[in-house]
C-alpha cells in the first residue's frame, strides 16, 4: 500500500526559530500533498494545498508566510514554519493525493513543541 | 506498508439503512482509534473514537466497534442520511499520541 513518511516525527526549538517539516510520497507520484494541523483529539485543521511545481493554496486565516510551503517534486513537499513561535506547538500531519478518488495518503505526523 | 487500512474506497447505501464502514490495521500496540468524516475542500472532522480498554462506543447515530483480536474496527451509521455523504477515514494512535495512522479513506454516498 501507499506509504508516506514526515521527517522529522518530532521537533523542539527554541522561539524565534525555523522548522522544516519533510513529507514524502515512497512509492507513488503525489501531484497534490496537504497540510493539515491538529490539536490532541480534535479536527484536523486543513491548512494548505500543494500542488507540484505550482505556488500552495492557503486556508483562509494561515499566514503563507509564516508557513512556508514547497512542492518541488512529485514525492517531496516541505512546510516550513518560520520564526516559530509557543502558539505555533502542535501536531502537523501531511497528506498526499491517491489516484482513486478523495483517497490520500496520511503521513505519521510531526510533533512540534516551541519553548 | 501502511498500518491502517481501508480496503473498501466507495460505499453506497440508501437513505435509512445501515452505513457500515470497515477499518483494519496491523500494529497491536495502537490503543486508541478515530474516526474522521471529510468534506471536498474541508479537513477531516473529527467524528468518534474508542479506547483499546472497549470495544463498543455510541454517539448518536454513530456507533464504533473494535474487535481487538481481529484488529478491525468498523463504524455503523444507522440510519443513514443524505448529509453523511463524505469520505470517512479510521485512524490509530498510541497512548501518547505521537503519531497517527491514517487508512487511505471511504467514500460513502447515502443515496436518497
Amino acid at each position: 500500500g501507499a506509504v508516506v513518511s514526515q521527517h522529522p516525527s518530532w521537533v523542539i526549538c527554541k522561539s524565534g526559530t525555523s522548522v522544516k517539516i519533510e513529507c514524502r510520497s515512497l512509492d507513488f507520484q503525489a501531484t497534490t500533498m496537504f497540510w493539515y494541523r491538529q490539536f490532541p483529539k480534535q479536527s484536523l485543521m486543513l491548512m494548505a494545498t500543494s500542488n507540484e511545481g505550482s505556488k500552495a493554496t492557503y486556508e483562509q486565516g494561515v499566514e503563507k508566510d509564516k508557513f512556508l510551503i514547497n512542492h518541488a517534486s512529485l514525492t517531496l513537499s516541505t512546510l516550513t514554519v518560520t520564526s516559530a513561535h509557543p502558539e505555533d506547538s502542535s501536531f502537523y500531519i501531511c497528506s498526499a493525493a491517491g489516484t482513486v478518488a478523495d483517497t490520500q495518503y496520511f503521513g505519521p505526523g510531526t510533533r512540534l513543541t516551541v519553548l | 506498508d501502511q498500518q491502517v487500512k481501508q480496503n473498501s474506497p466507495s460505499l453506497s447505501v440508501q437513505e435509512g439503512r445501515i452505513s457500515i464502514l470497515n477499518c483494519d490495521y496491523t500494529n497491536s500496540m495502537f490503543d486508541y482509534f478515530l474516526w474522521y468524516k471529510k468534506y471536498p475542500a474541508e479537513g477531516p472532522t473529527f467524528l468518534i473514537s474508542i479506547s483499546s480498554i472497549k470495544d463498543k462506543n455510541e454517539d448518536g447515530r454513530f456507533t464504533v466497534f473494535l474487535n481487538k483480536s481481529a484488529k478491525h474496527l468498523s463504524l455503523h451509521i444507522v440510519p443513514s442520511q443524505p448529509g453523511d455523504s463524505a469520505v470517512y477515514f479510521c485512524a490509530a494512535s498510541r497512548e501518547n499520541f505521537n503519531k497517527f495512522y491514517f487508512g487511505s479513506g471511504t467514500k460513502l454516498n447515502v443515496k436518497p
